[in-house]
């Protein structure tokens, strides 16, 4: 099984507003992502967790807050965000932490929309 | 930062049809993936592929490390080919970084 679920498909929500992505991994691997999809432009990489630690944060704004709950599990918590960050948020997980050789398999995205 | 250009950035086809899609990468790696990505937004990776030669059915990719450069191959195309394929190249710690794209679009 090479899944890879996000929820939820679609969030419309305004500036003040405050809510969570949630992605979901049960393959084993031991690092997720974050990516940031603008229309017309390839993926972002947001943040990376290895071993539920973050080993990488892409210089992205405080209103965006990553967490690892545990090893299959990765939310995105937003708050006070703004209407360029509507986008299409990826998650993707690979097997191993902490290096450069796994596949990575992403999950079917949401689609934010800040009004 | 490492570049990463994808040629062409949009290809049109009819069904049938074979094609080639180039990735350049401007220092060297130690990933290289290609994928597809579908009008919904899905990405479905196709190879990883740092060097050499993969086939998988219709598509085919070579990766020649040493002159910095992937070839993704799609013969007898389909309308369920379209999409935007991506190559995407880690040089460190598990980051990936993203070529500009190929847009297909296969026509009956």
């Amino acid at each position: 099984d090479t899944e890879v679920t996000q929820t939820p498909k679609h969030l419309v929500m305004g500036m003040t507003n405050k809510k969570s992505l949630k992605c979901e991994q049960h393959m084993g691997h031991r690092a997720m992502y974050w990516y940031k999809q603008k229309a017309k432009k390839p993926p972002e990489l947001m943040f990376v967790y290895s071993y539920e630690k973050l080993s990488i944060n892409e210089s992205v704004p405080s209103r965006f807050s990553p967490e690892c709950p545990n090893s299959s599990l990765l939310n995105l918590h937003l708050h006070a965000l703004q209407p360029e960050d509507s986008a299409l948020y990826l998650c993707a997980s690979s097997q191993g932490g902490g290096g450069t050789t796994d596949t990575q398999y992403f999950g079917p995205g949401t689609r934010l929309t800040v009004l | 930062g490492i570049q990463v250009e994808q040629s062409p950035p949009d290809l049109i086809l009819q069904e049938g049809a074979n094609s080639t899609l180039r990735c350049n990468f401007s220092d060297s790696v130690n990933n290289l993936q290609w994928f597809h990505q579908n009008p919904w937004g899905q990405l479905i990776n196709l190879f990883y592929i740092p060097s050499g030669t993969k086939q998988n059915g219709r598509l085919s990719a070579t990766t020649v490390a040493t002159e910095r450069y992937s070839l993704l191959y799609i013969s007898s195309s389909q309308t369920t080919d379209s999409g935007v394929y991506f190559c995407a190249v880690g040089v460190w710690a598990d980051k990936l970084i993203f070529g500009t794209g190929t847009r297909l679009q296969v026509f009956p």
